[in-house]
């Protein structure tokens, strides 16, 4: 099994709200990762997780804020987003990092109006 | 410094034929590539990867190939079927600390009947 589920599928908020995208996996991975990706763009790497401490951020603006629960959980709270945040956001996994295989979720679609 | 590169945007072939993907890399200390299949409003999906030890691997209709001299990799799909349609991106993981996955920018295949 090579499933990584995310909720919700489509997400809109307002400029003020407070969300959560949420991601698992149940592969026993320890590297879990979170990608923005705009339309007709690759994705973009925003942060990793490794043994659910985080070690790679991309210089993501602060109203991003990842959160690693657990070796099977990873989310992304969201606040005072900007429209131009609007885009799919894209979980994944791998064993132990990026020199292994990783694996994508279907993505949140997030619109922020 | 790292980048990985598509050589087109766009590839259109007839159902039934082979189609070639190609992909450009920068570094030279890369030591993994990765390619991944991404339908219209789903995440990307992985198709087959190669290590740098490594200048072919097969799969189901699907080899890719390394070319270390050049620094380049292909994609080549035998007897493209509709259901192939998609952006195809490769990804390079690059050593020297870095836990990342570097996409190239995407090449869209159509297939056509």
């Amino acid at each position: 099994d090579t499933e990584v589920t995310q909720t919700p599928k489509h997400l809109v908020m307002g400029m003020t709200n407070k969300k959560s995208l949420k991601c698992e996996q149940h592969m026993g991975h320890r590297a879990m990762y979170w990608y923005k990706q705009k339309a007709k763009k690759p994705p973009e790497l925003m942060f990793v997780y490794s043994y659910e401490k985080l070690s790679i951020n991309e210089s993501v603006p602060s109203r991003f804020s990842p959160e690693c629960p657990n070796s099977s959980l990873l989310n992304l709270h969201l606040h005072a987003l900007q429209p131009e945040d609007s885009a799919l956001y894209l979980c994944a996994s791998s064993q132990y990092g990026s020199t292994d295989t990783q694996y994508f979720g279907p993505g949140t679609r997030l619109t922020v109006l | 410094g790292e980048s990985v590169g598509l050589h087109l945007p766009t590839l259109s072939v007839q159902e039934g034929d082979n189609s070639i993907i190609n992909c450009a890399y920068s570094n030279s200390a890369s030591d993994y590539f990765i390619w991944y299949k991404q339908e219209s409003g789903k995440g990307p999906q992985f198709i087959i990867d190669i290590r740098s030890n490594m200048d072919k691997r097969q799969g189901q209709r699907v080899t890719v190939l390394l070319n270390k001299t050049v620094k380049h990799l292909s994609l080549q799909i035998a007897a493209t079927q509709p259901g192939d349609s998609a952006v195809y991106f490769c990804a390079g993981a690059f050593s020297g600390g870095y836990n990342k996955l570097i996409f190239g920018a995407g090449t869209r295949l159509a297939v056509h009947p």
